[in-house]
Formats: structure tokens, C-alpha cells, sequence
């Protein structure tokens, strides 16, 4: 496609489910990244992926938080017995690599409300 | 650590009137800057960004922000704001160091008055 497209572009859930979230990035781009936007903490880094390697986890808040990345495309972004503090906009982006100057483009996130 | 601070949370200007966002950094080595835009309801879309060279930047939409260094500063200009500027605007900034994540500032959102 010719942007990041996420999916679900809304998703409520209980508290205490599990959830997953889904990002399509632009094809070609080899890096990955996830971020969540909330009320309270504004724009946060959670992870991102760059080809083959590891990916940086360092931003996931806890360990109810995983993504993976299949085949260097496509990315889930799991959360595990959600908290009603989990409720925020999911926000993937991807860019061509992740040397830490190209852009980043973003999908227009997921909005999840944890009830 | 890494930070960035937009000292504005909400700003109002009239539509043709000049406009100044400020952003202030902290990096331990040559940051990337960047200008994010994001209207209600959208992904971020990107105004310009600095690596290097000269410190004026051209952004889209008429914008442009000059890196000072010495100040630690990226703030964005816009000569005339024009009633479709309004939006919250993000600052943010990244590095060879930390691979391709980005630190954001809090956000500034723009109101524009008829």
C-alpha cells in the first residue's frame, strides 16, 4: 500500500483480555517501530524492529507487552491481561532502515479502551 | 537521558499572523530533529527534520525551523497561519546512538482564530 496501515482502527476490550494489534508497514521499509500515545505520558517509544536483528525492546512498560515482526513485514503487537492504564493510541511507523536519521511514517494508530 | 520539552501546551494565533513553536532538546551527541504534525484523528505526518549542515530548515506546508546549537533549540515558524495549521504539533529527536527511536516533546496544540 502506499502508507503504514494499522488494524483494528478502534478496539474495546475488558480488562484482563488479551489483545493484539496489527501493522502493515510500507513495503520495502526494513525498520519498525511501535508507539503508544497517551493522555497522560504523551508520545512513548515501545519497540521497533531493524531487519534481522534483535529488536530494541527497551520501551515496552511491561512484560504483559510483546510484538513480533513475521518476515520482516508485518508486525502484532500483543497485551496481555490488559489494565484499564493500557487504554491509549497504538501508533506504528515505519522507515527504510534505522540508522537514526530517516523519516519515520506513520499508520494512524489503534485506539484502545481497556473497560 | 535523553529529553524534549515544548514549554507550550496550547497556543492560540489569529489566522495570518505569524507563529512560533519552541522545542527545547537534551542529547549527549549530534541529535536529528524532527517536526511531527498531527491533525485530530490522524497519523503524524512529517513537517522537516535537521542531521546536519545548515541550520535553517524548509519544512512542507510554508514551515521551516532553525537548530541553535547553543540554545539546545529547534523551535518552528510560520510567517502566516492559515485556519487548516490548526493541530498539535510535536517535537522530537533521535540519533545514530539510539538507533531509530524517537524521544518526543509533550506537544503543542494550535488554535487558529478567524
Amino acid at each position: 500500500g502506499a502508507g503504514v496501515s494499522q488494524s483494528p482502527s478502534n478496539k474495546v476490550t475488558e480488562k484482563g483480555k488479551d489483545v493484539e494489534l496489527r501493522c502493515d508497514p510500507i513495503s520495502g521499509h526494513t525498520a519498525l517501530y511501535w508507539y503508544r500515545q497517551s493522555l497522560g505520558q504523551g508520545l512513548e517509544f515501545l519497540i521497533y524492529f531493524q531487519g534481522n536483528s534483535a529488536p530494541d525492546k527497551s520501551g515496552l512498560p511491561s512484560d504483559r507487552f510483546s510484538a513480533e515482526r513475521t518476515g520482516g513485514s508485518v508486525s502484532t503487537l500483543t497485551i496481555q491481561r490488559t489494565q484499564q492504564e493500557d487504554s491509549a493510541v497504538y501508533l506504528c511507523a515505519s522507515s527504510l532502515v534505522a540508522p537514526g536519521g530517516e523519516t519515520q511514517y506513520f499508520g494512524p494508530g489503534t485506539r484502545l479502551l481497556v473497560l | 537521558a535523553q529529553s524534549v520539552t515544548q514549554p507550550d501546551i496550547h497556543i492560540t494565533v489569529s489566522e495570518g499572523a505569524s507563529l512560533e513553536l519552541r522545542c527545547n532538546y537534551s542529547y549527549g551527541a549530534t541529535p536529528y530533529l524532527f517536526w511531527y504534525v498531527q491533525s485530530p484523528g490522524q497519523g503524524l505526518q512529517l513537517l522537516l527534520k535537521y542531521f546536519s549542515g545548515d541550520t535553517l530548515v524548509q519544512g512542507i506546508k510554508g514551515f521551516e525551523a532553525e537548530f541553535k546549537r547553543s540554545q539546545s533549540s529547534f523551535n518552528l515558524r510560520k510567517p502566516s497561519v492559515h485556519w487548516s495549521d490548526a493541530a498539535e504539533y510535536f517535537c522530537a529527536v533521535g540519533g545514530y546512538n539510539q538507533g531509530g527511536k524517537l524521544i518526543f516533546g509533550q506537544g503543542t496544540e494550535l488554535s487558529v482564530k478567524p
